[in-house]
């Protein structure tokens, strides 16, 4: 099926540890974003990408790094988690405003 | 700074009646409005949008109004069904935006009882 995936859907951290959320779109879209989902603080983004090879920071960038070496792949690194980052992590892309497709969710606790 | 907000954290009402889902903006510049509809545990989906030069757009059971002057949209689900318990995002954009980002409220959970 044609979409968003993302990987993994679940994982467990403890403080300090690093790990990455990979997202693969497989509609040739050229932008892309990493949300998080916060109760009461609705989807907020963390880092976008216009195109390969660039990436630009969103509303809540701290803690996070972000690649897009290859169109379709959009990666989000923790180098060092804190339970502040404890969240359920989106990954969409798109060809516009109006063509936003998300990812299942990556649900990520720090402990 | 919130610039796109949900006051109602939840809803709920009975099915076959009209949902109401409120969301307010603060930004004048942005161009272009869209509702998303996300179940548990599954990443939100497109449902309805609407642009700055329109104050209404149906689409079946779902409409979404638009108030420029008071910076407000709303959408409108009648007849309320059990499935469409879920929480809805509004969304807006700038226009002509290189990033297509889009801003999105708080959610709201709606919860139609059978």
């Amino acid at each position: 099926n044609a979409g968003v995936t993302q990987t993994p859907k679940f994982r467990v951290l403890k403080t300090g540890q690093s790990m990455t959320l990979l997202c693969a779109q497989d509609m040739n879209h050229e932008y892309m974003y990493w949300y998080r989902q916060d109760p009461g603080m609705g989807l907020r983004l963390i880092h976008y990408s216009v195109g390969e090879g660039t990436t630009a920071k969103g509303e809540v960038p701290d803690g996070y790094n972000v690649s897009r070496l290859k169109k379709q792949n959009f990666l989000l690194g923790l180098e060092s988690a804190a339970p502040s980052q404890t969240s359920v992590y989106f990954c969409a892309s798109s060809y516009s405003s109006y063509g936003y497709t998300f990812g299942s969710g990556t649900r990520l606790t720090v402990v | 700074d919130q610039q796109v907000k949900q006051n109602s954290p939840s809803l709920s009402v009975q099915e076959g009646r009209i949902s109401i889902l409120n969301c307010d903006y603060t930004n004048s510049m942005f161009d272009y409005f869209l509702w998303y509809k996300k179940y548990p545990a599954e990443g939100p989906t497109f449902l309805i949008s609407i642009s700055s030069i329109k104050d209404k757009n149906e689409d079946g059971r779902f409409t979404v109004f638009l108030n420029k002057s008071a910076k407000h949209l709303s959408l409108h689900i009648v007849p309320s069904q059990p499935g469409d318990s879920a929480v809805y995002f509004c969304a807006a954009s700038f226009p002509g935006g290189a990033t297509n980002k889009l801003i999105f409220g708080t959610g709201t959970l709606l919860a139609v009882q059978p």
